[in-house]
């Protein structure tokens, strides 16, 4: 059971576009949310994070938005850059746990 | 600020052999730390995290175990390697209440 789900394997985007990835989550106990950046060969990279008592988070050109009643989370990346372009995985955890569980990954392409 | 260090980076090892990969950290003391597998075109799986020197919880039944006995260090072994053991595997430092947890730049396994 897939707990933490990321539809979009790829997206493409325009540089100096804005960049929507999306999350979603089953297990209502997740309180703590987060966005990574992955480059091939390379360990993952913290982005952003959010927790439940937020609607939104920003720090830079990275906001993230969550709707807890979706259970929905995205990540909006504005404007894009040829360097954003990576995988992005989400991962949520509950309360008391260390565990973080992933999502599958999107790729984001930023086009020149 | 923690670095992790992890190695080998690549590893080419025949079905059957034994396996030993190392991770240690620096700039913190009595982290949590974590061992995660990305499978081809998948999410991270988190294998085994540990609180403290010899605490080891298992998140997955399989052909690997780990072991702690440093307070800053992190095994992943195997006695025999089996091909679905191929992955790139991540170790990674940190994720307190709230807090992210942060990676190491893998090592990739292929199984011949």
């Amino acid at each position: 059971d897939q707990q933490v789900k990321q539809n979009s394997p790829s997206l493409s985007v325009q540089e100096g576009r804005i960049s929507i990835l999306n999350c979603d989550y089953t297990n209502s106990m997740f309180d703590y949310f987060l966005w990574y950046k992955k480059y091939p060969a390379e360990g993952p990279t913290f982005l952003i994070s959010i927790s439940s008592i937020k609607d939104k988070n920003e720090d830079g050109r990275f906001t993230v938005f969550l709707n807890k009643s979706a259970k929905h989370l995205s990540l909006h990346i504005v404007p894009s850059q040829p360097g954003d372009s990576a995988v992005y995985f989400c991962a949520a955890s509950g309360s008391g746990t260390y565990k973080y569980i992933f999502g599958t990954g999107t790729r984001l392409k930023v086009l020149a | 600020s923690q670095t992790i260090h992890q190695w080998p980076a690549t590893l080419v090892q025949p079905v059957g052999s034994p396996l030993s990969l190392e991770c240690t950290v620096e700039g913190t003391s009595n982290p949590n730390l974590y061992w995660y597998r990305q499978a081809a075109g998948r999410g991270l799986q988190l294998l085994f995290y540990s609180v403290g020197i010899g605490q080891i919880s298992s998140e997955v039944p399989q052909n690997l175990s780990a072991s702690r006995p440093q307070d800053r260090q992190f095994i992943l072994s195997s006695k025999k390697l089996l091909l679905s053991d191929s992955g790139f595997y991540l170790c990674a430092e940190g994720g307190t209440v709230n807090q992210p947890q942060h990676f190491g730049d893998g090592t990739r396994l292929s199984i011949l």
